[in-house]
């Protein structure tokens, strides 16, 4: 019973373009959602993050896109960079909440030269 | 300003054995999660603690897991009679406070091997 689900295990990119990484989610009852990065050996460090009531945020080089109607949310990386390889994973949970989230299974970036 | 510490960051046991994992929460951090990553799969939700206090533990499996967050000294989450199943990584995280909109800070997690 997967409810956040990320359908694209890996994802290879060159230096300067663009990431986009995907994920969809089932129960519209979620109104935050989170993305995280991790490196190998080390724990998931918090990237960006967008509440329901909007449909777009943005932190520098990263974007998070949010279609409620389809359940669906996206980042976008401009310009990807080596050191942005890591795994991504997307997360949600109830906006006011405890921390109690749900993590999809990751998908693995690689930013080549 | 140290972040969340865990340790061991490795940890083998036999099959039956204990294993007990440790996490120090960021310096006035008073809440504590545990979550767990299988192989392949992102990290799931296991326990969920204030000083003193378990505040959820839907995400613990029914038997053989324990966590504590006692006043004095770190969090720890104990495994008994651990099995092959229990093989995983283990990461600990903070907040400030217990609001989804504050961001987590995860340890480094615990490679628990159960052989």
């Amino acid at each position: 019973d997967q409810q956040v689900k990320q359908n694209s295990p890996s994802l290879s990119v060159q230096e300067g373009r663009i990431s986009i990484l995907n994920c969809d989610y089932t129960n519209s009852m979620f109104d935050y959602f989170l993305w995280y990065k991790k490196y190998p050996a080390e724990g998931p460090t918090f990237l960006i993050s967008i509440s329901s009531i909007k449909d777009k945020n943005e932190d520098g080089r990263f974007t998070v896109f949010l279609n409620k109607s389809a359940k669906h949310l996206s980042l976008h990386i401009v310009p990807s960079q080596p050191g942005d390889s890591a795994v991504y994973f997307c997360a949600t949970g109830e906006f006011g909440g405890y921390n109690k989230l749900i993590f999809g299974a990751g998908t693995r970036l690689a930013v080549h030269p | 300003n140290a972040g969340v510490m865990q340790n061991p960051r490795h940890l083998v046991r036999r099959r039956g054995q204990e294993a007990r994992l440790r996490c120090s929460p960021m310096k006035g951090h008073s809440h504590v999660y545990w979550y767990r990553q299988l192989p392949e799969e992102g990290l799931k939700f296991m326990v969920y603690l204030q000083k003193e206090n378990i505040i959820d533990e839907s995400g613990m499996p029914k038997e053989r897991f324990s966590a504590e967050f006692p006043k004095e000294g770190p969090s720890i989450l104990r495994i008994q009679q651990v099995v092959r199943g229990d093989s995983a990584a283990y990461f600990c995280a903070s907040s400030p406070r217990d609001a989804t909109n504050e961001k987590l800070f995860f340890g480094s997690g615990t490679q628990l091997s159960v052989l």
